[in-house]
């Protein structure tokens, strides 16, 4: 499989905290993106990086891509009780399909 | 903007009985793809369509069968549910033809196979 994994699977923290969380793939990838699902409803888009690219910014999300250890971070500043969600990476391998792993719950207690 | 839209949200079928996901997009994308999602399993492609009149196999098609029926609709079917298919089915759409861009998903539909 060229699922992604998410570590850790679960985490808890305080609100005004940062979350960081972890994402490993087994083979080259095109881009890879995260995704955020909130409890019962669809997955968004958070954000994408390129094979090519090595951080990104967006708000209080940073992600960061190392395509020779094959992962791939995403941080949340300043964490907040509406950011509790789970948090998907996906990758692009071959071209028109993503593949997702499988999630890290994220725990915001105010 | 309703974006990506399924129906039923719910449904209990049978063991052996047949249903009909249906899903619409109004954003003009080109790309559809149905998901499923398990516990503890991430989301795992079943089907999906790179343009209009194509579709193709993802990682776990057996069971299922899908109609492109035109730029905004795909759906998807089960001939003869069985308990393995008790899950939580995601439509999702992109713009990108080729290369697997931003994906805009649906509230998904809830299937429960008795």
């Amino acid at each position: 499989s060229q699922q992604g994994e998410e570590d850790p699977q679960a985490l808890s923290i305080q609100e005004g905290e940062n979350a960081t969380m972890n994402c490993s793939y087994k083979t080259s990838i095109n881009n890879l993106q995260w995704y955020r699902q909130n409890s019962g409803r669809g997955l968004v888009h958070l954000i994408l990086i390129r094979s090519n690219e090595r951080e990104k910014h967006s708000g209080r999300l940073r992600v960061t891509l190392d395509t020779s250890k094959k992962s791939s971070s995403l941080l949340i500043t300043a964490s907040r009780a509406a950011d509790t969600a789970s948090y998907f990476c996906a990758t692009d391998y071959a071209g028109n399909m993503l593949t997702f792993g499988g999630g890290t719950r994220l725990m915001v207690k105010p | 903007n309703a974006g990506v839209t399924q129906t039923p949200k719910f449904q209990v079928l049978k063991t052996g009985q047949s249903m009909t996901l249906q899903c619409a997009q109004d954003m003009n994308h080109n790309s559809m793809y149905w998901y499923r999602q398990d516990p503890g399993m991430g989301l795992r492609l079943i089907y999906y369509s790179a343009s209009e009149g194509t579709t193709d196999k993802g990682e776990v098609p057996n069971g299922y069968n899908v109609s492109r029926l035109n730029k905004r609709e795909f759906s998807l079917r089960l001939e003869s549910a069985a308990p393995s298919q008790t899950s939580v089915y995601f439509c999702a759409s992109s713009e990108r033809v080729q290369g697997a861009g931003e994906l805009f998903f649906g509230e998904g539909s809830r299937l429960t196979v008795l």
